[in-house]
């Protein structure tokens, strides 16, 4: 089944830098990638969504970056905010039929002031 | 969002006894889904619906059944509560686009946090 994976636990960065957070799937089916943000004692919120047909895809401060080719997509924030502290999921699956997406483990992004 | 509402938020029980949790929607999606949320794992399907009456197992479905009588709730049960199942259990529902079908991001509530003593 799918597997879909961030390589990094935890990323510490300075307010202002930008943040890069990684992520991987296996199975090469999946058309749709979501980016999630989770702050403590809520449920995830969407942040921005991908669908295999686009490379890059822009919202307000964020970024996200799809290489079908190795089955790796990235999370990019500008300006990053303390407000931004958060653990960050990836959720891939399929948009057709019904729709069970595989989510991975979780970066926690910590903004220091 | 999808206006989902969770509860109990915080329970806290003892092995062996029943506990059911509940999760209410205002919003008329069709799907809804039951994960659990534990350190080291991402988001684990439990079960999930596609309409009323309409379910199916998720990855770790073991020990746990639901029910869905009406589209807006989606009722998870623990017929016999273990210490494994100690967790954070999340509801979330999927909207599809009116015109294509295609499913959109899930919206999800905030949680149940439910210890088992």
């Amino acid at each position: 089944g799918e597997s879909v994976g961030l390589h990094l636990p935890t990323l510490s960065v300075q307010e202002g830098d930008n943040s890069i957070i990684n992520c991987a799937y296996s199975n090469s089916a999946s058309d749709y990638f979501i980016w999630y943000k989770q702050e403590s004692g809520k449920g995830p919120q969407f942040i921005i969504d991908i669908r295999s047909n686009m490379d890059k895809r822009q919202g307000q401060r964020v970024t996200v970056l799809l290489n079908k080719t190795v089955k790796h997509l990235s999370l990019q924030i500008a300006a990053t905010q303390p407000g931004d502290s958060a653990v960050y999921f990836c959720a891939g699956g399929s948009s057709g039929g019904s729709y069970i997406p595989t989510f991975g483990r979780g970066t926690s992004l910590i903004v220091h002031p | 969002d999808a206006g989902i509402t969770q509860s109990p938020r915080h329970k806290v029980t003892e092995t062996g006894t029943p506990v059911t949790l509940r999760c209410h929607q205002t919003e008329n999606h069709r799907y809804m889904y039951w994960y659990r949320q534990d350190p080291g794992h991402g988001l684990r399907l439990i079960h999930y619906s596609y309409g009323v009456k309409d379910t199916d197992k998720g990855e770790v479905s073991d020990g746990y059944s639901v029910s869905r009588s009406k589209t807006e709730d989606f009722l998870l049960t623990l017929e016999s509560a273990t210490s494994s199942q100690t967790s954070v259990y999340f509801c979330a529902t999927n909207p599809r686009d009116r015109g294509t079908g295609i499913h959109q991001p899930q919206h999800f509530g905030d949680g149940t946090r439910l210890s088992i003593l």
